[in-house]
């Protein structure tokens, strides 16, 4: 199986656009997790989902959007792109208790 | 709420030195731990995980922590670094309650020939 996957892999936004960024797992993991990792800051937790139809936020939500209308795919939504979203953005997902990730997404909005 | 702290941002070394990258935490709740390593331009990959028994956990490619539930720490360890260890290592934090991870902001090993 593929675990986590995520595309795409790189991205340039202008300010006030917008996109998607798509998640998806194939280990019928209940949890998903959407993370952004700014240099030396960590990972922050941007929303998350414990089962398909059910969303919460996170730490840093603002600006972002997600659904989750299957347990395989968990999408970021970002409406109007600023440059404070620039940065990598990571999906995980788990059984319980131990997250595994995807790839990541770097996004550069100019 | 609960936090994860790595004290060293930065930790250069040389190749076959023995290196321990510092982990402390603050919880009011039992916890489980965990320590991600992420290469250059990659994913984060599980390194090990405490979520109880025995104190001192292993992990893949030689890394090992001990849980110190008294010094709020789980501090990382390899007794031999090679330079394919060189990439960034975080420490996270589990509540039992629930499936959130609290992350730190990650220490970059750098292992030097």
């Amino acid at each position: 199986n593929a675990g986590v996957t995520q595309t795409p892999k790189f991205r340039i936004l202008k300010i006030g656009q917008s996109m998607t960024l798509q998640c998806t797992q194939d280990m019928n993991h209940n949890y998903m997790y959407w993370y952004r990792q700014d240099p030396g800051m960590g990972l922050k937790l941007i929303y998350y989902s414990v089962g398909a139809g059910i969303t919460d936020k996170g730490e840093v939500p603002n600006g972002y959007n997600v659904s989750r209308s299957t347990t395989e795919d968990f999408p970021l939504r970002l409406e109007l792109a600023a440059p404070s979203q620039t940065s990598v953005y990571f999906c995980a997902s788990s059984p319980e208790g131990t997250q595994y990730f995807g790839p990541g997404t770097r996004l550069l909005v100019l | 709420a609960q936090s994860v702290t790595q004290l060293d941002s930065q930790v250069p070394v040389f190749e076959e030195a023995p290196v321990e990258l510092r982990c402390n935490y603050s919880s009011s709740v039992s916890v489980y731990l965990f320590w991600y390593v992420q290469y250059p331009n990659q994913g984060l990959q599980l390194l090990l995980k405490y979520l109880s028994g025995s104190t001192l956990v292993k992990g893949i490619n030689g890394f090992e922590a001990e849980f110190n539930k008294s010094q709020t720490s789980f501090h990382l360890r390899k007794p031999s670094v090679h330079i394919s260890d060189t990439a960034e290592y975080f420490c996270a934090v589990r509540n039992n309650a629930g499936n959130m991870l609290t992350f730190g902001g990650g220490t970059r090993l750098m292992v030097k020939p």
